[in-house]
């Protein structure tokens, strides 16, 4: 079963506006940590914000944050004031607890492509 | 300040043959992943590590092996290459523990099998 789930391929969205990529998740462990990382052309991983599941509030990481809903098991990405460095593949992912092992699985990633 | 070193970067096999690819961490964590990336794929998790001298499968194990006998290292190995397993390989590593553990991945190894 799929347990993270990024249903959009690809994305465009104009310079200086906000984007939302989304990102459901499905777990039965309470204790998981939800992440989202950017993968450029260049190939490298580069983690962007973390979730955890007893968080209260949302987090925040500059011009990102993370929309939770857990009720919804939604885990969605807000990137606001997008440039044009921030064209790449994003990825969301999800680390269960002791009752998954503790392993880190990603979503199939959704490309943002951002316009000038 | 090498954090997760992969070797090699790339290379090419033949179908059967076998190679191993070395992860290294320098930053005393206790979990270590491996990965495999298709083209417009995300990342599946092959095998992965809780501490040293443990292993466990992931999403896709087969034909591949695993050993960590070290903990700053983590080895994945593949005893008869097939096509099927050309694809960039990364390997990942974390802080054990609750919150803000976030992975961090060394460069990718690209294998080609033909």
């Amino acid at each position: 079963a799929q347990k993270i789930t990024q249903t959009q391929p690809g994305m465009f969205v104009q310079e200086k506006e906000a984007v939302t990529l989304d990102c459901t998740y499905d777990t039965s462990d309470p204790s998981y940590g939800l992440f989202w990382y950017k993968q450029p052309s260049s190939g490298e991983m580069i983690f962007l914000i973390y979730q955890g599941s007893y968080d209260q509030q949302n987090a925040t990481e500059g011009r990102y944050s993370l929309n939770f809903q857990k009720a919804r098991k939604s885990a969605n990405l807000v990137i606001s004031a997008s440039q044009l460095g921030d064209s790449a593949m994003y990825f969301c992912a999800m680390r269960e607890g002791l009752g998954g092992g503790f392993k880190t699985i990603f979503g199939a990633g959704t490309r943002l492509f951002v316009k000038a | 300040n090498a954090g997760v070193t992969q070797t090699p970067k790339f290379r090419v096999l033949k179908t059967g043959q076998s190679m191993t690819l070395l992860c290294a961490q320098d930053m005393n964590h206790e979990y270590m992943y491996w990965y495999r990336q298709d083209p417009g794929m995300g990342l599946r998790l092959i095998h992965y590590s809780v501490g040293e001298g443990t292993t466990a499968k992931g999403e896709v194990p087969d034909g591949y092996n695993v050993s960590r006998l070290k903990k700053q290292n983590f080895l994945l190995g593949l005893e008869s290459a097939a096509p099927s397993q050309t694809s960039v390989y990364f390997c990942a590593s974390s802080y054990e523990g609750e919150g803000d553990t976030e992975a961090f991945f060394g460069q990718g190894t690209r294998l080609t099998v033909v």
